[in-house]
């Protein structure tokens, strides 16, 4: 079982809100990444980040930011959330040896 | 269009029916994965494969990788309806320094 955890799960907020995703993984990953997903559809790679203080955009772009001040922890914050945020999105680290992929259970975002 | 393309799009099948799903690319990949997917679940990885040409078997599931190394399958035999997900692949795309590109899925509903 991936050690790396997701919160909320579910958020419901209304236009112009500033939140923030959290993402914390215990395995002492590297690198880690943020995905953004619709219902059953592919995955979107908009943040990754090799390292502490290393952060990149990714292929899609993205109006949100993310951190990472200590290896464990990566969130992802919205200045201002609009209706086009909504979205699910997946955080994610991976082992430097075999390349896998351990993803957390996802943030569902609903933007009013 | 997509770096990888993963066909079909969506597979709705009976129980005990055999199944294939295809990932392919132009590209040269150094390693290419398959990640299961269930409704409000992150994606898991049911295998790597790395060398062109390999074929891994995971009970019911068969996977092979290209001789070339620029496409993939998966084969399930005998689907049961706890097959049911989305299926992702994702290569490790060697023209850019190994870095991972999903496919955009293949919904697979088996029916009982």
């Amino acid at each position: 079982e991936a050690d790396i955890y997701q919160t909320p799960r579910y958020l419901v907020i209304g236009t112009g809100k500033k939140i923030t995703l959290e993402c914390s993984q215990t395995m002492g990953h590297d690198k880690m990444y943020w995905y953004q997903q619709d219902p059953g559809m592919e995955l979107h790679l908009i943040h990754y980040s090799y390292g502490v203080n290393s952060t990149e955009k990714g292929d899609l772009s993205s109006e949100s930011t993310v951190s990472r001040i200590r290896t464990e922890h990566f969130p992802l914050t919205l200045e201002s959330a609009r209706p086009s945020h909504t979205s699910q999105y997946l955080c994610a680290s991976s082992d430097d040896i075999t390349g896998e992929l351990f993803f957390g259970e996802g943030s569902r975002l609903t933007v009013l | 269009t997509q770096l990888l393309e993963q066909s079909p799009q969506f597979l709705s099948i009976q129980e005990g029916e055999n199944l294939t799903v295809y990932c392919n690319s132009s590209s040269v990949f150094s390693s290419l994965q398959w990640y299961r997917q269930e409704p409000g679940e992150g994606p898991v990885l049911l295998v790597t494969v790395v060398t062109g040409g390999e074929v891994k078997k995971l009970k019911r599931l068969t996977f092979q990788f290209g001789d070339a190394r620029k496409d993939s399958s998966l084969h399930i035999t005998a689907a049961q309806p706890g097959d049911t997900g989305l299926y992702l692949c994702a290569g490790a795309l060697m023209a850019a320094g190994n870095k991972l590109t999903f496919g955009g899925g293949t919904r697979v509903l088996v029916k009982p």
